[in-house]
């Protein structure tokens, strides 16, 4: 059973239309959400670290936010340089800690 | 500050061959996490080293293994190199172990033939 799911696996925006992309976990005793991005040929990226529901925190065009069951990732007016993938991770007690990571949700923003 | 660097780039071996892939830390970083990413599979954890020890591993046959030096350099080795293992190899450091705050590599491009 997948701990980790991301939706939409793909998004198409325009430029400056703002939407949000889900992570839905179902980890118990959850140590820390994180959020990171990912460009074609290129590691991942850290962006965000979210520890309990109701936290919020912003870089830039990007908004992260976490409830009890999901987090949110909020884009805000996005330009062509937000296109990237974006992977949601988890980590599991049950499994030392180890991150738990999402498929992605790849986002293409055309001008 | 240099970040995360993997050696090499890409690779090709056959079938039945054995690989070892390289990453040198970020500078003052002591934890060191390798994943494999495929398209079917996604990003999954390999092993973390920290400290020269191996401190957490993931859901992989023993072919894989790994090692860390005492400059916090890792290797990753994977023997008998089967078809499935083309993947991109991913390396992360970072400064404490089971830390989610993590820096990746660029990856080596791994194609068995």
């Amino acid at each position: 059973e997948d701990q980790v799911t991301q939706s939409p696996e793909a998004l198409r925006l325009q430029e400056g239309e703002s939407s949000s992309l889900n992570c839905s976990y179902t980890v118990s005793g959850l140590r820390g959400l994180f959020w990171y991005r990912q460009d074609p040929g290129k590691g991942p990226e850290f962006l965000f670290t979210l520890y309990s529901a109701g936290e919020e925190k912003e870089k830039e065009r990007l908004k992260a936010t976490l409830t009890k069951k999901e987090s949110f990732l909020h884009i805000t007016a996005p330009k062509p340089e937000d296109s990237a993938t974006y992977l949601c991770a988890v980590q599991p007690p049950d499994s030392g800690y180890a991150l738990n990571f999402g498929k992605g949700t790849s986002l293409l923003v055309t001008p | 500050k240099a970040g995360v660097t993997q050696t090499p780039r890409y690779l090709i071996k056959t079938r039945g061959q054995q690989v070892t892939l390289s990453c040198s830390p970020i500078s003052g970083h002591r934890s060191v996490s390798w994943y494999q990413q495929t398209p079917g599979q996604g990003l999954q954890f390999l092993f973390e080293y920290f400290s020269e020890t191996q401190r957490n591993k993931g859901n992989f046959p023993g072919r894989f293994s790994g090692r860390q030096f005492s400059n916090s350099r890792s290797e990753m080795n994977v023997s008998t190199l089967e078809l499935g293992d083309s993947a991109l190899y991913l390396c992360a450091s970072s400064l404490s172990s089971g830390s989610g705050e993590q820096y990746f590599g660029p990856g080596t491009r791994l194609t068995v033939t």
